[in-house]
């Protein structure tokens, strides 16, 4: 158990659709980054926060947001879903720049 | 920008063989450099880190060695097993445009260790 938490481990959807993906950090943890991983793209970077607050953006579609609550937990909102945007999901969290925890991931299926 | 650069896998060896995976880096200032391994079916666990130039990361027979002059942090290990076969990601850290660091990887290499 790496200590960071994402839920739900699959998730299978029909295009068009709108699906939230969940990740709890690791205890003490400030910094949450979410990744995409698809064969074709690699591991891109999608967004970073910040004790509740957006720092970057990476190759992250319009039709996705993120936030981060309070609790320092993160969300991923992915909506009107294509059939692209299958993929795992990743998030990681970080107290510094020398490391960074992943979770397990989130498989997406659209169908 | 940041990038990384690995070899394209495969790579097949037999079990025992040397393993090397050639990782090159651009970045602006000073980053840290990270390899991380994804077995079939999981996410990435963390395989070693170093932090700055002439660092050795090393961890379960694996090391690599930041290297600032050729901008490169290669895999190796002396002799792999057929439970070393995986995705192996060479990575970056380095302070973006933000203020706040990110997370750069490269495509992957394959490691396929038949017995």
């Amino acid at each position: 158990d790496s200590g960071v938490t994402q839920t739900p481990k699959h998730l299978i959807t029909a295009t068009g659709q709108r699906v939230t993906l969940r990740c709890s950090p690791r205890s003490g943890d400030l910094s949450v980054y979410w990744y995409q991983q698809s064969l074709d793209q690699g591991l891109q970077f999608l967004i970073h926060y910040y004790n509740g607050e957006e720092r970057a953006k990476g190759n992250i579609l319009e039709r996705f947001s993120a936030q981060q609550f309070p609790d320092l937990h993160s969300e991923l909102n992915l909506s009107s879903l294509e059939l692209g945007d299958s993929a795992l999901y990743f998030c990681a969290s970080s107290a510094t720049i020398y490391g960074y925890t992943f979770g397990s991931g989130t498989r997406l299926t659209v169908v | 920008g940041n990038s990384v650069t690995q070899m394209e896998g495969p790579v097949t060896l037999s079990e025992e063989a040397f393993l090397t995976i050639n990782c090159t880096y651009t970045a602006t200032g000073y980053p840290s450099l990270f390899w991380y391994v994804q077995y079939p079916g999981e996410g990435l666990q963390l395989l070693l880190k170093a932090t700055k130039a002439d660092d050795k990361g090393s961890n379960k027979g694996f090391e690599a060695t930041y290297r600032k002059e050729t901008t490169s942090f290669h895999l190796e290990k002396g002799s792999v097993q057929v439970s070393d076969s995986a995705v192996y990601f060479c990575a970056l850290s380095a302070w973006g445009n933000s203020g706040y660091s990110t997370l750069t990887f490269g495509k992957g290499t394959m490691l396929l260790v038949s017995p």
